[in-house]
């Protein structure tokens, strides 16, 4: 099936540093997300991606959107300790409503 | 003030048995959808709505049934539990599918099979 490989696979930072991370596919896709997950939480939508180059940013995030839609970035600067957790890039399969999701990278901020 | 709720947060079921995984929503959604979640391999869709009465099969389906007879509700069936199905259990609802701020995951469901 369908992949997304996201790397890393985690991190550690110190606080106040920037962080970037990415995510890759073998295949073209037209809408890229990025979720954040708390430890015992679902998911929360933090960057939503809709044309090939889009940079958008959340406050102290900013994703882009690949220019060969085959990938996506998000950084986080200057981190502080609440960014802890797993951020997930997902992607919606063209024509449908089903999504894929990356294996995830767990961001952990040494204070 | 509610968003989506799942209902129980865990649950221990023997091998074999049936059970059914609670999800309401009270915002309105037209789109639901069911995933679960495995160490080190993200999410996976199990079956997802996009309106009362229609839904459809997601990345991983086997094992599982789902309705959808009113908007507000979307219940996940295990129709006869087995260790594999071990797993965090996540229910989301969204009006407009990948539209920032639309998309609400509910706290999900810890499901353990012995």
């Amino acid at each position: 099936g369908q992949q997304l490989n996201q790397s890393p696979q985690s991190m550690f930072i110190q606080e106040g540093e920037d962080v970037s991370m990415n995510c890759t596919s073998s295949s073209i896709f037209n809408t890229w997300l990025w979720y954040k997950q708390d430890p015992g939480e679902g998911p929360v939508l933090l960057i939503a991606l809709y044309k090939a180059g889009e940079l958008t940013s959340n406050g102290r995030l900013t994703a882009q959107f690949g220019t060969t839609r085959k990938d996506s970035f998000l950084n986080i600067s200057a981190s502080i300790p609440s960014d802890v957790g797993i951020y997930f890039c997902a992607v919606r399969l063209s024509g449908t409503y089903k999504y894929i999701f990356g294996t995830g990278t767990r961001l952990k901020v040494l204070a | 003030n509610a968003g989506v709720t799942q209902t129980p947060k865990f649950q221990v079921l023997k091998t074999g048995q049936s059970m059914t995984l609670q999800c309401a929503q009270d915002m309105n959604h037209e789109y639901m959808s069911w995933y679960r979640q495995d160490p080190g391999m993200g999410l996976r869709l199990i079956h997802y709505s996009v309106g009362a009465g229609i839904t459809d099969q997601g990345e991983v389906p086997n094992g599982y049934n789902v309705s959808r007879s009113t908007t507000e509700d979307f219940p996940l069936r295990l129709l006869s539990a087995a260790p594999s199905q071990t797993s965090v259990y996540f229910c989301a609802s969204s009006s407009n599918p990948g539209t920032r701020g639309d998309t609400f995951f509910g706290q999900g469901t810890r499901l353990t099979v012995v």
